[in-house]
């Protein structure tokens, strides 16, 4: 167990609808990642948030947005969902302290998302 | 997009033997870690070697890498059935990004 939530584990919903997913970190980590893995394209970094603000944004859609709430726990809109958005979506979490640290990330067990 | 490659895409051994995966990746990194993933869930955390590491060891794991050719290998001794999964390394880079970058995995299977 890595100390990070995900819920829901499976989600599945129908073309042009929107889903949030939700994230908890491991206690005392500021950082949250999230990553999309599909066949097609792999596991691809989607966007970070470091103590409520965004860090980092990797391939992320337009249609895909998130956030970092006070508690840190983060979630990942997803919108106007396509056929193609289906995938496996994974938060992480590391320490990342300091500017020069560049620790391990720690994931949650994901959540499955089919869209119809 | 992926940093690299890893090869093989696929690995089938027999309990007992070594495993041995490469990654190659393109870009500078601050370090490299491996990643293991059981079919279809969470990914778990194996080993991390810093970019002025050359060799690194935990229990049946061995780690190397090269920067000099942007490479990496993973090395899992005396493997055992409960080693099958898919196998990632990812990077990050020296800059100021922290996030993973994930290779394409190796699927290793090791037959009982």
């Amino acid at each position: 167990d890595s100390g990070v939530t995900q819920t829901p584990k499976h989600l599945i919903t129908a073309t042009g609808q929107r889903v949030t997913l939700r994230c908890s970190p491991r206690s005392g980590d500021l950082s949250v990642y999230w990553y999309q893995q599909s066949l097609d394209q792999g596991l691809q970094f989607l966007i970070q948030y470091y103590n409520g603000e965004e860090r980092a944004k990797g391939n992320i859609l337009e249609r895909f947005s998130a956030q970092q709430f006070p508690d840190l726990h983060s979630e990942l809109n997803l919108s106007s969902l396509e056929l193609g958005d289906s995938a496996l979506y994974f938060c992480a979490s590391s320490v990342s302290t300091g500017a020069n640290s560049y620790n391990e990330q720690f994931f949650g067990p994901g959540t499955r998302l089919t869209v119809l | 997009s992926q940093q690299g490659e890893e090869d093989p895409q696929a690995l089938s051994i027999q309990e007992g033997e070594n495993a041995t995966m490469n990654c190659s990746y393109k870009t500078s990194i601050n370090n490299l870690q491996w990643y293991r993933q059981n079919s279809g869930r969470g990914l778990v955390h194996l080993i991390l070697i810093r970019s002025n590491e050359r060799e690194k060891h935990s229990g049946r794991l061995r780690v190397t890498l090269d920067t000099s050719k942007k490479s990496s290998s993973l090395l899992i001794t005396a493997s055992r059935a409960a080693d099958t999964a898919s196998y990632f390394c990812a990077t990050i880079s020296s800059g100021s990004a922290r996030q993973l970058t994930f290779g394409s995995g190796t699927q290793l299977t090791v037959l009982p």
